[in-house]
């Protein structure tokens, strides 16, 4: 079964790097997502993407986030300098096949950032 | 921004016993979804409802969209240990050609063997 995957699963930064969290959405998809969980929190939406732009983002995702989608089959999530509070799981999510429902978004494993 | 409040918070019940736990939003929404997530990894899809007052069932997993469009409840039956792990409501609403989906409060439910 196809599925979301991400790298890396644990990054661990200094306060004002830059970090880029990966992602490889379900191929035919045509939405991609990614969502932020602070450690014992609710899943919360940072950022949409369709057709090679931001359809939405959250008032977190502010200028130090941005998203790419470099190639035909990544989708990144840039950190430009990391604060203590950028710690958390990040998660990638993707969904919209051609025909199917476009609200059902199929989430990867996750990467935990630390932030230190 | 709309926001999800789903009960309980946690729960510990005996292995085997039925689970019940509901979202509700002062918001209307016109998919809800329920997700399961273990520690350290990522929401997996468990059971999706797309009509006010559908009722769909995924194994143990029972779910129903609230006729008001403002609700949703997932029963577990029969719980077992791998039944552990975090709980979350999803609604989604259109919004520009695609669905914004808002998370659930989380309920943390404990399976005692």
């Amino acid at each position: 079964e196809p599925e979301v995957t991400q790298t890396p699963s644990h990054q661990v930064t200094q306060m004002g790097q830059e970090v880029i969290l990966r992602c490889v959405p379900i191929s035919n998809h045509l939405y991609f997502y990614w969502y932020r969980q602070i450690l014992g929190q609710k899943v919360e939406f940072l950022v949409s993407f369709y057709n090679n732009e931001i359809s939405e983002k959250s008032e977190i995702f502010d200028d130090q986030f941005s998203v790419e989608r470099p190639d035909g089959s990544n989708f990144t999530l840039k950190i430009r300098s990391t604060k203590l509070e950028d710690s958390a799981m990040y998660f990638c999510a993707s969904s919209g096949s051609p025909g199917g429902a476009t609200d059902t978004q199929y989430f990867g494993p996750g990467t935990r950032l630390t932030v230190l | 921004g709309q926001q999800l409040n789903q009960s309980p918070q946690s729960m510990f019940i005996q292995e085997g016993e039925d689970v019940s736990m509901n979202c509700t939003s002062s918001s209307i929404f016109n998919t809800w979804l329920w997700y399961k997530q273990d520690p350290g990894e990522g929401p997996v899809l468990l059971i999706a409802l797309y009509k006010a007052g559908e009722l769909t069932s995924n194994g143990r997993l029972t779910a129903q969209f609230g006729i008001t469009r403002k609700d949703s409840f997932l029963n577990i039956s029969a719980s077992i240990p791998s039944d552990v792990g975090i709980y979350f409501c999803a609604g989604s609403v259109n919004s520009g050609g695609y669905q914004k989906v808002t998370f659930g409060t989380g309920t943390k439910l404990q399976v005692i063997p």
